[in-house]
């Protein structure tokens, strides 16, 4: 079966420091892989998502940034965090790009100080 | 842009009582419509899966009915538990990406 890791599950940072949030997912190939943010009282935001190793489609303007390594790796980072960065991160992966059901991780959470 | 918008923000139901959950969103060129369930500080628990040509879908209690040309979709939750206190989330599924509602938050009082 598969499964999709998210680490860390917590994160405190002062303004200006870098960010490093990783997924990784297991028992599956060539997954199709997203960043959702979800801000306190907001619903989901996409960020980013990934159709293969090196390709990344940003969907909103920002401090962050993302990478995919490998083929069932994703990386989200920041060089340096804003407070407007805080937030709960949520890494996602589908099979089909056209037809998209998603499973989710655990998620981390960012609080920026 | 897809807006997805669910209705009632909050609801709060003695146990037993059925649940009623409502989403609509603008755009009816979806290809499928799924319900989570959060709970708090938690990730999304995928509920139902309803592709665009199905009018509805079940599992156990819940039900999920889908009106792609009206731009609908409900979830019926039968006989409510306190366990199924959480926030329900719809989200639709067009241009490459899940659009999410912002969720309706149960409370199911024992």
């Amino acid at each position: 079966s598969q499964t999709i890791h998210q680490w860390p599950a917590t994160l405190v940072q002062p303004v200006g420091s870098p960010l490093s949030l990783e997924c990784t997912v297991e028992g599956t190939s060539n997954p199709n892989l997203y960043w959702y943010r979800q801000a306190a009282g907001r619903g989901l935001q996409l960020l980013f998502y990934s159709v293969g190793i090196g390709q990344i489609s940003s969907e909103v303007p920002q401090n962050l940034s993302a990478s995919r390594p490998q083929d069932r790796q994703f990386i989200l980072s920041s060089k340096k965090l804003l407070l407007s960065d805080s937030g709960f991160y949520l890494c996602a992966w589908g099979r089909d790009l056209n037809t998209g059901e998603l499973f989710f991780g655990e998620g981390s959470r960012l609080t920026v100080l | 842009k897809q807006e997805v918008t669910q209705i009632p923000a909050a609801l709060s139901v003695p146990e037993g009582e059925n649940l009623v959950l409502n989403c609509s969103f603008t755009d009816s060129a979806i290809y499928n419509l799924q319900w989570f369930r959060q709970d708090p500080g938690k990730g999304l628990t995928s509920l139902l899966l309803i592709q665009s040509s199905q009018r509805e879908q079940t599992s156990g209690r819940l039900n999920a009915s889908l009106d792609k040309s009206s731009g609908r979709s409900t979830l019926y939750i039968a006989a409510s538990q306190p366990g199924d206190s959480a926030t329900y989330l719809c989200a639709v599924f067009n241009d490459y990406k899940l659009s999410f509602g912002a969720g309706t938050t149960v409370t199911v009082r024992a």
